[in-house]
């Protein structure tokens, strides 16, 4: 296993299509987390989850937004009918469950999208 | 006001010196913080974490944690060309998500 990836790396879209990308994380990491980007900004929470479930979605994230990882592996994160406010870097990120208090993150290369 | 703040910068020292970065949190129900360095165009690649307040010191990097005061801070050491970079302060719960700063650019000039 040699770390958290995302599909694809790039993905320039029109304006009003669908996208979706993939995030397989680390495979012993039950946590996986979903992150947002843009330019001169750190990174926005997006939605999270432990296994399965999805734990926490934030209120930024309108309804044309929508994650799922069934069976606890792979994640997809779906975006409906984009918009240009929608391009930036997402960032996907995988962690183990907290012990004695919250891991750091092991973020993928991230998806950059281009709504046109 | 931002749940957790950093200087924006940029921050530019010249090489062999101490780079000091700053950062303020508001969410008294943070636990653990951490600080990711991020190359231009690259993901956040974690550096240090800290759960306890003190010191914890990792090769050229010090990282600082005062929870009364709500701040952390991150020190690099005879700072090298390859230390330029944003680096970003985030702040995780029990529940396992972070919030991070919008970064600190910085310059190590040779």
């Amino acid at each position: 296993d040699t770390g958290v990836s995302q599909d694809p790396r790039h993905k320039i879209t029109k304006r009003g299509q669908n996208v979706t990308f993939r995030c397989d994380p680390i495979s012993e990491h039950n946590r996986l987390y979903w992150y947002r980007q843009t330019l001169g900004q750190g990174p926005e929470f997006l939605t999270y989850f432990q296994n399965e479930a999805q734990l926490e979605k934030s209120r930024l994230l309108s309804d044309r937004f929508s994650a799922e990882r069934p069976k606890g592996s792979f994640s997809t994160l779906e975006i409906q009918r984009t918009e240009q406010g929608d391009s930036a870097m997402y960032l996907c990120a995988s962690s183990d469950s907290p012990g004695r208090g919250p891991d750091g993150y092991t973020f993928g290369s991230g998806t950059r999208l281009t709504v046109v | 006001q931002k749940e957790v703040e950093q200087n924006s910068g940029p921050l530019s020292v010249p090489e062999g010196a101490i780079a000091s970065l700053n950062c303020t949190y508001s969410d008294r129900g943070s636990q653990s913080f951490f600080w990711y360095r991020q190359y231009s165009g690259k993901s956040p690649e974690l550096i240090m974490s800290i759960y306890s307040n003190g010191d914890k010191e990792d090769g050229r990097f010090t990282a600082q944690l005062n929870k009364a005061s709500q701040y952390v801070s991150l020190l690099i050491r005879d700072s090298q060309p390859s230390d330029s970079a944003t680096y970003l302060c985030a702040g995780g719960t029990n529940a396992g998500k972070s919030t991070f700063g919008d970064g600190t650019t910085l310059t190590v000039k040779p």
